[in-house]
């Protein structure tokens, strides 16, 4: 079964940096784009990047762009979502998602993982 | 960036109705075009590609139509089990997009 499982929620103080992690499972990670969506508290879903775990190619939305860093380790199936200085308007639920082979739609989806950032 | 809108924003309909949303993109997308479900807490699970292909495992109740700018998502004969929030999504080229989301209730 293909799955991708998220790392737990977290909550943050403003200023504070954050890595949260999306391990696959049931295929071939380093041959399947990855991408993150934002959802903020009662909105919609936002296309914030994706990466190529197979070589680390990287793509960012450019609402997205310099805010945020995204990574992929290969060797242990896993992607990133990283934050040097979170703000409280980052608050929100992050999914990571498996880009299908041929197209850019996406399934699965992890579970999903809670940011909240607040003083 | 191209910008999809989805109506209507919620619709209230009983168990047996036949259900229809609509998603507009702002320029032509052919049919690169994704319909996903989303249950309040849980993950989008992707329903519908190609703008008119059913996913492995989703009823047949669901269908999708559609090219170019104009695009429907069908639930033929709802289910209390359909309610929840669904989104379109561009897959034509990135950013990728999606719509703003139409809340499906039951009566």
């Amino acid at each position: 079964e293909v799955q991708l499982v998220q790392s737990g929620a977290e909550v943050k103080k403003p200023g504070e940096s954050l890595k949260i992690s999306c391990k696959g499972s049931g295929y071939s990670f380093s041959s399947y784009w990855i991408g993150w969506v934002r959802q903020m508290p009662g909105k919609g879903l936002e296309l914030m990047g994706v990466i190529y775990p197979g070589d680390s190619d990287t793509r960012y939305s450019p609402s997205f762009q310099g805010q945020v860093t995204i990574s992929a380790d290969k060797s242990i199936s896993t992607a990133y979502l990283q934050w040097i200085s979170l703000k409280a308007s980052d608050s929100a639920v992050y999914y990571c998602a498996r880009r299908a082979s041929s197209s850019e739609w996406f399934d699965p989806w992890g579970q999903g993982t809670l940011v909240t950032v607040s003083s | 960036d191209i910008q999809m809108t989805q109506s209507p924003s919620s619709v209230s309909a009983s168990v047996g109705d036949r259900v229809t949303i609509t998603c507009r993109a702002s320029q032509g997308i052919s049919t690169w075009l994704a319909w996903y479900q989303q249950k309040p807490g849980k993950a989008p699970r992707l329903l519908i590609y190609a703008a008119s292909s059913l996913q492995s495992g989703v009823p047949s109740r669901f269908s999708g139509s559609g090219s170019g700018t104009d695009f429907t998502l069908t639930i033929s004969s709802l289910q209390p089990e359909d309610a929840a929030t669904y989104f379109c999504q561009q897959a034509n080229s990135f950013p990728l997009t999606f719509g703003g989301g139409t809340k499906v209730e039951i009566k």
